[in-house]
């Protein structure tokens, strides 16, 4: 079974539609984050939260929120979606307790807003 | 400000060497990440530097000099397989210890 799960794998939704993504983590990680990537730009970062009680805007937040549910579900809504939020979206986890902290990452939501 | 720079696209060839060139100016360093992506799937870990010089693992090996923000990605002996994104990031050691990452080197390996 996969470490690091995202539901759903692909959404097609209106303009003006709320939706929510969702992360799962088995690693045990403290650590969550919500990425998306766009052609030419990379991953940039939207929320993320270092445990339950903490949650952090990253450099994009605008037009999103974020719950932490618990250490391990990490969960990504788009209020009111717009056509300019369609990209692949994808949750992350990291260990509090590596000096590295690599990132491990879900296998991405594909979104697209109509 | 923060930036990192990676070519957007290279080719090579099945069986010969390619480098993969990132430079970076980023608030504080905390070590510099290589990961790799296949089209449609999720980034996965490959090489993490924090002290300047190499580190070898198998096929691959990633080169970090701080004092010049530069790093790069060495592939060997190249296969079919390697044909992906290569992502450079750079974990800062202010504002919460959060990974910039570059826009992506796509590298297409032809036979």
């Amino acid at each position: 079974d996969a470490d690091v799960t995202q539901t759903p794998r692909n959404r097609i939704t209106k303009t003006g539609k709320r939706i929510m993504l969702e992360c799962s983590q088995t690693k045990g990680h403290d650590r969550m984050y919500w990425y998306r990537q766009d052609p030419g730009l990379g991953l940039r970062l939207i929320y993320y939260s270092f445990d339950v009680k903490d949650i952090n805007k990253g450099e994009i937040s605008d037009g999103y929120s974020v719950s932490r549910q618990a250490q391990a579900k990490f969960s990504l809504s788009l209020e009111s979606a717009i056509p300019n939020q369609t990209a692949l979206y994808f949750c992350a986890t990291s260990d509090l307790g590596t000096s590295q902290e690599t990132q491990y990452f879900g296998p991405g939501t594909r979104l697209l807003v109509l | 400000g923060q930036n990192i720079d990676q070519p957007t696209e290279m080719t090579a060839t099945e069986g010969a060497i390619v480098q993969i060139n990132c430079t970076y100016q980023t608030s504080g360093f905390n070590g510099l990440f290589w990961y790799q992506q296949h089209a449609g799937e999720a980034p996965t870990f490959l090489s993490y530097n924090v002290l300047d010089g190499l580190e070898e693992k198998g096929r691959f090996s990633s080169f970090l000099s701080r004092s010049k923000g530069y790093s790069y990605l060495l592939l060997k002996e190249l296969q079919m397989k390697d044909s992906a994104s290569y992502l450079c990031a750079v974990r800062g050691n202010t504002g919460g210890f959060k990974t910039i990452f570059g826009a992506g080197t796509r590298l297409f390996v032809k036979a």
